[in-house]
């Protein structure tokens, strides 16, 4: 069956480093991805979107890769601080056949 | 822009009563889309609608749940009967057009007991 999967287990990194999350999927072939963020008690806010012909995007301290050879994207956040600690979801195209489910995203925390 | 509005924020309620959640998207966004979320099973999808017409519900877990969105401004997700393992946070997002990202309202944290 089609899949998005994410790396259940938190991620703890100090502060400065830089924090790398994993989206894998199987079965499946998205034209795009979509990283969103969200806060305790908050709905999910939308981050980037990469599509397949796109090797990597950035926005200020993110970036995002996109690799159609291993069916995964990397979310990275350099130079990381305390405030981007935050639970990070991965999500396939809207739409279509496949109907999105965003799973249960990384949890991110940064210590300072 | 007030963003994506969903009522009541908390609902705590007994197991066999309605209830229904409710939706105000975006102005001009176009589609809708109703998701659940529980640490077990992370965000899941129930149904979107797109102009106002459901496209597909086959997220909707039982026919408990029904929902509706009788104009472009507003949406609601009913369950009746509920029952306690229909507790979970309810988000209502909304887009301009499916290659567009979502916005999403705070939820509804419901609690059925």
């Amino acid at each position: 069956s089609q899949k998005i999967e994410q790396n259940s287990e938190a991620l703890n990194i100090q502060e400065g480093k830089t924090a790398t999350l994993t989206c894998n999927y199987t079965n499946y072939s998205p034209a795009y991805l979509q990283w969103y963020r969200q806060d305790p008690g908050r709905g999910p806010v939308f981050l980037l979107l990469i599509r397949e012909n796109e090797k990597e995007k950035r926005k200020e301290r993110l970036k995002v890769t996109f690799d159609t050879t291993l069916k995964q994207s990397l979310f990275h956040i350099t130079a990381s601080q305390p405030a981007d600690s935050a639970t990070y979801l991965c999500a396939p195209p809207l739409g279509g056949s496949y109907i999105p489910t965003f799973g249960r995203g990384t949890s991110l925390i940064v210590h300072p | 822009d007030a963003g994506v509005i969903q009522s009541p924020r908390h609902e705590v309620t007994e197991m066999g009563q309605e209830v229904t959640l409710r939706c105000k998207p975006i102005s001009g966004h176009n589609s809708l889309f109703w998701y659940r979320q529980t640490m077990m099973r992370g965000l899941e999808l129930l149904i979107y609608f797109n102009n106002n017409v459901p496209i597909d519900d086959s997220g909707m877990p039982e026919d408990r749940f029904s929902a509706k969105m009788p104009n472009a401004s507003f949406s609601t997700l009913k369950i009746q009967p509920s029952e306690p393992r229909d507790s979970a946070v309810y988000f209502c997002a909304s887009t301009r057009d499916l290659l567009s990202p979502l916005h999403f309202g705070n939820g509804t944290r419901l609690t059925v007991t």
